[in-house]
């Protein structure tokens, strides 16, 4: 059962290039999110689903895009890439209140 | 606004002594309050929660106390081992999102 795979693991990009962060999961949650972490902070929320084909802001979605066609994956698009994006993302997956499952993060350095 | 606040960015225990890691929240609605636990290059994994209609939750090392007219949290890990060295993340929980707090940097000293 691999849970919730992230990839690329490590990406590096030029500012005004994009990217699509993958995220997808195997065990048939509906909701999905997308958390950034910054150096010596917590995780923001960037999007979050509750379902195929529903969407929603978080704390910081300037900047990005997410779409939800299936259950499985929810991929996070940068469109112009900014040296603020360099974070390390995170997606994770919630079934009931103990559910969350975290991926292993996909670390991007923008220059 | 909802907020989870973590005011120790680190904290240092001696293996076998008591590791006590705080958290505090402003928004009185929530349904559950979890502690996650990170190591560096992994995603956080779930530790211990606990409800909004308890005031302490206990696995095994592990006991998370709740004062609610406070609004604070607080995770407590007897004996501290090496292990338990990583970043600790206090998350509310309502509805359909979680908000983290900062983190707490846990080292364990031999």
């Amino acid at each position: 059962n691999a849970g919730v795979t992230q990839t690329p693991k490590f990406r590096i990009l030029k500012i005004g290039q994009s990217m699509t962060l993958q995220c997808t999961q195997d065990m048939n949650h509906n909701y999905m999110y997308w958390y950034r972490q910054d150096p010596g902070m917590g995780l923001k929320l960037i999007y979050y689903s509750v379902g195929a084909g529903i969407t929603d802001k978080g704390e910081v979605p300037n900047g990005y895009n997410v779409s939800r066609s299936t259950t499985e994956d929810f991929p996070l698009r940068l469109e112009l890439a900014a040296p603020s994006q360099t974070s390390v993302y995170f997606c994770a997956t919630r079934d009931r209140i103990y559910g969350y499952t975290f991926g292993s993060g996909t670390r991007l350095t923008v220059v | 606004d909802q907020q989870v606040k973590q005011n120790s960015p680190s904290l240092s225990v001696q293996e076998g002594r008591i590791s006590i890691l705080n958290c505090d929240y402003t928004n009185s609605m929530f349904d559950y309050f979890l502690w996650y636990k990170k190591y560096p290059a992994e995603g956080p994994t779930f530790l211990i929660s606990i409800s909004s209609i308890k005031d302490k939750n206990e696995d095994g090392r592990f006991t998370v106390f709740l004062n609610k007219s406070a609004k604070h949290l607080s995770l407590h890990i007897v004996p501290s081992q090496p292990g338990d060295s990583a970043v600790y993340f206090c998350l509310w929980n309502r509805d359909d999102k979680i908000i983290f707090g900062k983190g707490t940097r846990l080292h364990i000293l031999p």
